[in-house]
């Protein structure tokens, strides 16, 4: 089976560029969360969507913008690119909103000039 | 959600069984804990979970005492594979697994040959 895919692997934005980043979560699952991940740091909630809805929201600027499709797939958009938007920013799906365990995918690097 | 400590690294050698504890004192009752283990420019990957006593699967066991302020993650005659950098989440089992808990700097356990 496949797990949670993303793309792309690695990006180069330069400062006040736009990027998008996609997820697709493990086939039946519903729920998908966005994290950021600065280099020597643990991973930092953005957002979970379920069944299309949003479900959680980190602390995160609003130049942080998420959505998830009828496919469950999502995208995290990110506006007006700073230096310190540089992470690995992951996806994790679970079956539904809450209980289950999540799944990670292997991330997309970003890199902001 | 519960603030979590652990060590920053720890060494170990091939055959060893490693410890690795993660103190939340201000651990609350319906919170659960959960361990991931995190390989380099992968994403996080579930290890345990737990919620009192001891919880053990084919890959590690957790330990968690009466007062439930801290937990240990014990990992069996680790191998060189096991290097990785590992963390503690304290949270309500729906929000842990649903992904609005927050990662702490985890421990970076080296294993020598």
């Amino acid at each position: 089976d496949a797990g949670v895919t993303q793309s792309p692997t690695h990006l180069i934005k330069t400062r006040g560029q736009h990027v998008t980043l996609r997820c697709s979560p493990i086939s039946g699952h519903k729920s998908v969360s966005w994290y950021q991940q600065v280099l020597g740091q643990g991973p930092q909630f953005i957002f979970q969507y379920y069944e299309k809805e949003e479900r959680g929201r980190g602390n995160f600027p609003d130049r942080f913008s998420a959505r998830q499709f009828p496919n469950y797939s999502s995208e995290l958009n990110v506006n007006a690119l700073l230096l310190g938007d540089s992470a690995l920013y992951l996806c994790a799906s679970r079956t539904s909103g809450g209980g289950e365990t999540q799944y990670f995918g292997p991330g997309t690097r970003l890199l902001v000039l | 959600l519960a603030k979590t400590t652990q060590p920053i690294s720890m060494d170990s050698y091939e055959g060893q069984e490693v410890n690795i504890t993660c103190s939340h004192n201000n651990i609350a009752t319906n919170d659960y804990i959960t361990w991931y283990q995190q390989f380099p420019s992968q994403g996080p990957r579930f290890i345990i979970q737990g919620y009192k006593t001891k919880v053990t699967n084919e890959v590690a066991s957790l330990f968690i005492p009466a007062d439930r302020k801290s937990s240990t993650l014990s990992l069996p005659r680790v191998s060189l594979s096991d290097t990785a950098v590992y963390y503690c989440l304290v949270g309500d089992i729906d929000n842990t697994n649903a992904g609005k808990s927050t990662f702490g700097d985890g421990t970076t356990l080296t294993v020598k040959p």
